[in-house]
C-alpha cells in the first residue's frame, strides 16, 4: 500500500531556514500537501498542489515535489512556526498522510 | 467564510453505539467533499473516508472499511460520523475537513471543524 514517511523531529535555530521531507513511491506523480497543526488546534493547510500557498499563509512557506519526495521549506523560521507538519497526497481514491514531523524552533 | 462545526465532546461505554456530526456553512453544501480524520492522543492523522454531500458517494480508508460508516443529511448540511459498537481504541479526537475543489479533483481539505473528543471507557 502507499506510504508516506516523514522524519519525527526536525529543529531549526530562529531566522534560519529548514526543510522537511516527506517520501512516498513515485510521490513527484502527485499532488502533494503539507498541514500544520500547533497543539490543541485543527491542522491547517499551508501548502497545497506542491507548491502553492492559501491566502493568509505567509511568503516564508514553500513547497516542492518530485522523484519519491515532497519537500516543505520554511525559511527565516519564525518561533511561531513551531508545530506538527504532516504531508498528504492521494492514492487512487483514498488520502494518505504522513506521520508527522515535529518542527521545534531552538 | 466557509465553515465546519462539529458536534460537542462524547464520553461513551465500550459497546455502546455513537453517532457525531459537523455541520457546513458558508458554502454550497453539496459540491464539496467532506473527509473524517482521527488522531488519537500523541499521534498523526489517519483519514478515515470521504463523502459527497450530493450524491452520497462514499469512500472508506481499507483500514476503517466496516468499523465506521459516513454518511449525510443534506437537508440540514450535516455529515456524519457513526460507530454500532465502540472500543476503547476508538478514543481519539474525531475531525471533519472540507476538500477545496468544488467541481472535483479535490487535492487538499480547505476548511477543518473544531474536532470531537470521543471518549470511551467503562
Amino acid at each position: 500500500s502507499f506510504e508516506l514517511t516523514q522524519p519525527p523531529s526536525v529543529s531549526v535555530s530562529p531566522g534560519q531556514t529548514v526543510s522537511i521531507t516527506c517520501s512516498g513511491d513515485k510521490l513527484g506523480d502527485r499532488y502533494a500537501c503539507w498541514y500544520q497543526q500547533k497543539p490543541g488546534q485543527s491542522p491547517v493547510v499551508v501548502i497545497y498542489d506542491e507548491n502553492k500557498r492559501p491566502s493568509g499563509i505567509p511568503e516564508r512557506f514553500s513547497g516542492s515535489n518530485s522523484g519519491n519526495t515532497a519537500t516543505l521549506t520554511i525559511s527565516g523560521t519564525q518561533a511561531m512556526d513551531e508545530a506538527d507538519y504532516y504531508c498528504q497526497a492521494w492514492d487512487s481514491s483514498t488520502v494518505v498522510f504522513g506521520g508527522g514531523t515535529k518542527l521545534t524552533v531552538l | 467564510e466557509v465553515q465546519l462545526v462539529q458536534s460537542g465532546a462524547e464520553v461513551k461505554k465500550p459497546g455502546e453505539s455513537l453517532k457525531i456530526s459537523c455541520k457546513g456553512s458558508g458554502y454550497t453544501f453539496t459540491n464539496y467533499w467532506i473527509a473524517w480524520v482521527r488522531q488519537m492522543s500523541g499521534k498523526g492523522l489517519e483519514w478515515m473516508g470521504i463523502i459527497y454531500p450530493g450524491d452520497s458517494d462514499t469512500r472508506y480508508s481499507p483500514s476503517f472499511q466496516g468499523q465506521v460508516t459516513i454518511s449525510v443529511d443534506k437537508s440540514i448540511n450535516n455529515v456524519y460520523l457513526q460507530w454500532s459498537s465502540l472500543k476503547a481504541s476508538d478514543t481519539a479526537i474525531y475531525y471533519c475537513a472540507r476538500g477545496d475543489s468544488e467541481s472535483g479533483g479535490t487535492t487538499n481539505f480547505d476548511s477543518w471543524g473544531q474536532g470531537t473528543l470521543v471518549t470511551v471507557s467503562s
